[in-house]
């Protein structure tokens, strides 16, 4: 099954536009993961924002989680071209992580 | 530090057949979870090691299955290899045990499975 569902499913940008992705879940976490994922190899750990937290950052990205609409949002500021992926969050269920199906980001330079 | 190693990264596998893929976890890590991704979806948790015993299993056939070792490596394998088997299988390590809330999963490249 799969809990975290992101939006939108395709994002196109220019080189040094922001780039905002979506995330709901169902059930109650202990903590939201992003990931990103290039051309359907590995994934890459992007950021980890436990229940109690609010808001957190790193470098250009910014998480916000609201545990009230059980939902996460990733800001990806100032893009580039190196940041075309496609980006996963994921839940965590007993300590094993459910993907949502991911959201694939192309930034155009 | 290599992170985590996955082994092969593509193989080929007819209809039937039965296949074991590799890996070893980041240095420190204790615990390995297996993962299906389908082409064009997100990862699907198969199953989880730690102190070399399944801890967890997802939603998967006993055709699946696994082992770890000693040295905390695992393998995976699937038997009578089904059409819709082909995926990437991807290996993530963590640390367990902590108490804490769970702690971020390494993903290794993974093996992209054809059957045929």
């Amino acid at each position: 099954s799969q809990q975290g569902e992101e939006d939108p499913q395709a994002l196109s940008i220019q080189e040094g536009e922001n780039a905002t992705m979506n995330c709901s879940y169902k059930t109650s976490i202990n903590n939201l993961q992003w990931y990103r994922q290039n051309s359907g190899r590995g994934l890459v750990h992007l950021i980890l924002i436990r229940s109690n937290e609010r808001e957190k950052h790193s470098g250009r990205l910014r998480v916000t989680l609201d545990t009230s609409k059980k939902s996460s949002s990733l800001l990806i500021t100032a893009s580039r071209a190196a940041d075309t992926a496609s980006y996963f969050c994921a839940t965590d269920e007993s300590e094993k992580l459910v993907f949502g199906k991911g959201m694939k980001l192309t930034v155009n330079p | 530090d290599a992170g985590v190693t996955q082994s092969p990264t593509h193989l080929i596998k007819t209809r039937g057949q039965q296949v074991t893929l590799r890996c070893s976890p980041k240095s420190g890590h204790d615990t390995v979870s297996w993962y299906q991704q389908a082409l064009g979806q997100g990862p699907q948790f198969i199953f989880q090691y730690y102190e070399e015993e399944e801890r967890q299993r997802g939603n998967f056939p006993d055709r699946f299955s696994g082992h770890q070792f000693p040295n905390y490596s695992s393998e995976l394998n699937v038997n009578a290899l089904l059409l819709g088997d082909s995926a990437l299988y991807l290996c993530a390590s963590s640390l367990a045990g902590t108490g804490a809330p769970y702690t971020e999963a390494f993903f290794g490249q993974g093996t992209r499975l054809t059957v045929v």
